[in-house]
């Protein structure tokens, strides 16, 4: 079955550094998902991602679906306190439901 | 308006006892999708919901179960509980293909 990969793991950052995380599919997707969980909370909706290649800012977060549809990126630039979470990225095999990654813990320290 | 919203928020069962779980989507949603969700790990999905069919089940074995009524409300069901059951179960609702609203879960924990 499809499977969705996330790195790091864990990332700890001091507030002002950059933060990137990586999600790799084992199948093409459809589009896919970002979701933030603050420790203690549910999943928050922060981006979906539908067509090749595309890139799309939030503010300080920068998100990016790759060319083959397999793998996405997260960028957030001068990371603050207010970050930290862990990043959850979630891909639609065509249909076939989200299927979640493993999530990247964003630690800041201040 | 409100989100969705999960009942109760936190539950103790004993092993081999039976569970429901309740979810209300937000208003005008029509799918509601389930998931588990264990402590460092991301969600699973068990079930999909859309207009009251099952729309996708996840790789969980036939304990659970659960279904969708005609207000679009959703009950999970887990029989003959393990201890590997506990965990964060969430709810979600949307539109079709589109974000998804999570409610704040229920935590089971089956001792």
């Amino acid at each position: 079955g499809q499977q969705v990969m996330q790195i790091p793991q864990y990332q700890h950052v001091q507030e002002g550094e950059d933060f990137t995380t990586y999600c790799n599919s084992s199948t093409t997707l459809s589009n896919i998902q970002w979701y933030k969980q603050r420790p203690g909370g549910h999943p928050v909706f922060l981006i979906q991602l539908v067509k090749s290649g595309e890139v799309k800012k939030q503010k300080r977060l920068t998100f990016q679906f790759g060319e083959a549809k397999k793998n996405s990126s997260l960028h957030i630039t001068a990371t603050q306190t207010t970050d930290v979470g862990t990043y959850f990225c979630a891909g639609d095999n065509y249909g076939q439901n989200f299927v979640f990654g493993p999530g990247t813990r964003l630690s800041v320290l201040p | 308006d409100a989100g969705v919203t999960q009942s109760p928020t936190h539950l103790i069962k004993t092993r081999g006892q039976q569970v429901t779980l309740r979810c209300s989507p937000i208003s005008g949603h029509k799918s509601v999708s389930w998931y588990q969700q264990v402590l460092g790990q991301g969600p699973q999905f068990i079930f999909q919901y859309y207009e009251k069919e099952e729309r996708g089940r996840g790789n969980f074995p036939d304990r659970f179960s659960a279904r969708q009524f005609p207000n679009y409300s959703s009950e999970l069901n887990v029989n003959a509980l393990l201890l590997g059951d506990s965990a964060l179960y969430l709810c979600a609702s949307s539109l079709v293909n589109t974000e998804a609203f999570f409610g704040q879960g229920t935590r089971l924990t089956v001792v």
